[in-house]
């Protein structure tokens, strides 16, 4: 079966930080990757998805993520975050079987 | 377009009464996902739903839950009877598959309370 890890239940950091939220995932098959983002009150939206070709992907909001196939991780990365940022990040694995998986979330506090 | 629909936004009920909620996905998306979100157990797949079939139902918790695709732009998760642990925002979300980029759209939820 497959399994979505999130390292960091809850990160705190002060603006202009650098932010970097781990995921790892197990499954044997082919898999599609995605980070999803739930601001206080809202609903879950996309923010950057990989599917196949250049490793590093670009989303929305300055984020980007690295897929590395050997460590079957997909970490999400900002270089700079800003208070508008926090928000509850969510790693997913979407099979080719069509199943979803998501972390548990990792809850991200950016001090003003 | 409206995006994934759900409703009610918010259900307030007593222990051991019927819930139903609704969810109309995205017009041409043929699969569907009910999630329950809790602040102890996080996200958590219940069901799943391709051209209306339910495919996966191993998250549903106990045979209280059932969820019901009977068209492709309908579905509802019923609980009977309900209890106060069942209290939680519920999630629709569809997609397509498996063309596409498999992206999944939320709705805003429903917000559950069971007294």
């Amino acid at each position: 079966a497959q399994s979505v890890s999130q390292h960091n239940h809850h990160v705190i950091l002060s603006e202009a930080a650098s932010l970097e939220l781990g995921c790892n995932y197990s499954y044997g098959g082919t898999v599609n990757l995605f980070w999803y983002v739930q601001y206080p009150g809202q609903h879950l939206q996309l923010l950057l998805k990989y599917f196949s070709g250049d490793p590093l992907v670009k989303g929305i909001k300055g984020f980007e993520a690295e897929f590395i196939k050997s460590k079957f991780s997909f970490n999400l990365r900002k270089p700079s975050v800003q208070w508008s940022d926090t928000a509850e990040y969510f790693c997913a694995v979407y099979t080719n079987a069509g199943k979803s998986t998501f972390g548990d979330g990792t809850t991200l506090t950016v001090k003003p | 377009d409206a995006g994934v629909i759900q409703s009610p936004r918010h259900e307030v009920t007593e222990m051991g009464q019927e819930v139903t909620l609704r969810c109309k996905p995205i017009s041409g998306h043929n699969s569907l996902f009910w999630y329950r979100q809790t602040m102890m157990r996080g996200l958590e797949l219940l069901i799943y739903f391709n051209n209306n079939v339910p495919i996966d139902d191993s998250g549903m918790p106990e045979d209280r839950f059932s969820a019901k695709m009977p068209n492709a732009s309908f579905s509802t998760l019923k609980i009977q009877p309900s209890e106060p642990r069942d209290s939680a925002v519920y999630f629709c979300a569809s997609s397509s598959f498996p063309l596409a980029d498999y992206e999944q759209y939320f709705g805003p939820g429903t917000r559950l309370t069971v007294t």
